[in-house]
């Protein structure tokens, strides 16, 4: 597709269930984002891949979260044994590139995946 | 670490008015700086960018300047119309984290009154 694809686009899970959100990024990107973001706030970094290479999970906030990007295209951000306060947008993003003494990184955005844990 | 401080919403203006966004950062090195854009009901978008002091990003009639010295980057428009509604985000790009890292401000929603 065109933009950055995320699903699903709501999901409403149980206390203690395990959910998977799936990001699909614009083809030919390297850089794939995963951010989360709470209600009213800005977006928290949750981890960082260039192709399949996880380079950055610094911002997941428990073992409970997971990331992965087996082919360097689509991935995936499970959560396990879910709990209220997981409850959140989540939002994928990628970029280009960054190539020689360009460094503008502008990040694509899809629209999220709205998670509520009740 | 690297943080982004943003005014507090919400900012109401009428139409045609001027409008000023404050934005502070703290940051090691010289990052880049960005305001995104999030309109009712979809994804941010990228809105205007800088990458070093001095530069000045403008687009839609919105204009940032990478300010070094009072590490701000306020955001700008000399008349807002109705369609300029949104929420808006500052942020940055680690420039020494090596994995090229994005900070967010918390956001500052504008609603533009007819």
């Amino acid at each position: 597709g065109a933009g950055v694809s995320q699903s699903p686009r709501y999901k409403v899970a149980k206390r203690g269930q395990d959910v998977a959100l799936r990001c699909d990024p614009i083809s030919g990107h390297v850089s794939l984002f995963w951010y989360q973001q709470a209600l009213g706030q800005g977006p928290e970094f949750l981890t960082y891949f260039q192709n399949e290479a996880q380079l950055d999970k610094s911002g997941l906030p428990s073992d409970r979260f997971f990331a992965e990007r087996p082919e360097g295209s689509v991935s995936t951000l499970k959560i396990q044994r879910t709990q209220q306060e997981d409850s959140a947008v989540y939002l994928c993003a990628s970029s280009f590139p960054l190539a020689g003494g360009q460094r503008t990184g502008e990040l694509f955005f899809g629209e999220g995946s709205r998670l509520t844990v009740l | 670490g690297d943080s982004v401080t943003q005014m507090e919403g919400p900012v109401t203006l009428s139409e045609e008015a001027f409008l000023t966004i404050n934005c502070t950062y703290t940051a090691t090195g010289y990052p880049s700086l960005f305001w995104y854009v999030q309109y009712p009901g979809e994804g941010l978008q990228l809105l205007l960018k800088a990458t070093k002091a001095d530069d000045k990003g403008s687009n839609k009639g919105f204009e940032a300047t990478y300010r070094k010295e009072t590490t701000s980057f306020h955001l700008e428009k000399g008349s807002v119309q109705v369609s300029d509604s949104a929420v808006y985000f500052c942020a940055l790009r680690e420039a020494t984290s090596g994995t090229y890292k994005y900070i967010f401000g918390t956001g500052t929603r504008l609603k533009v009154l007819a």
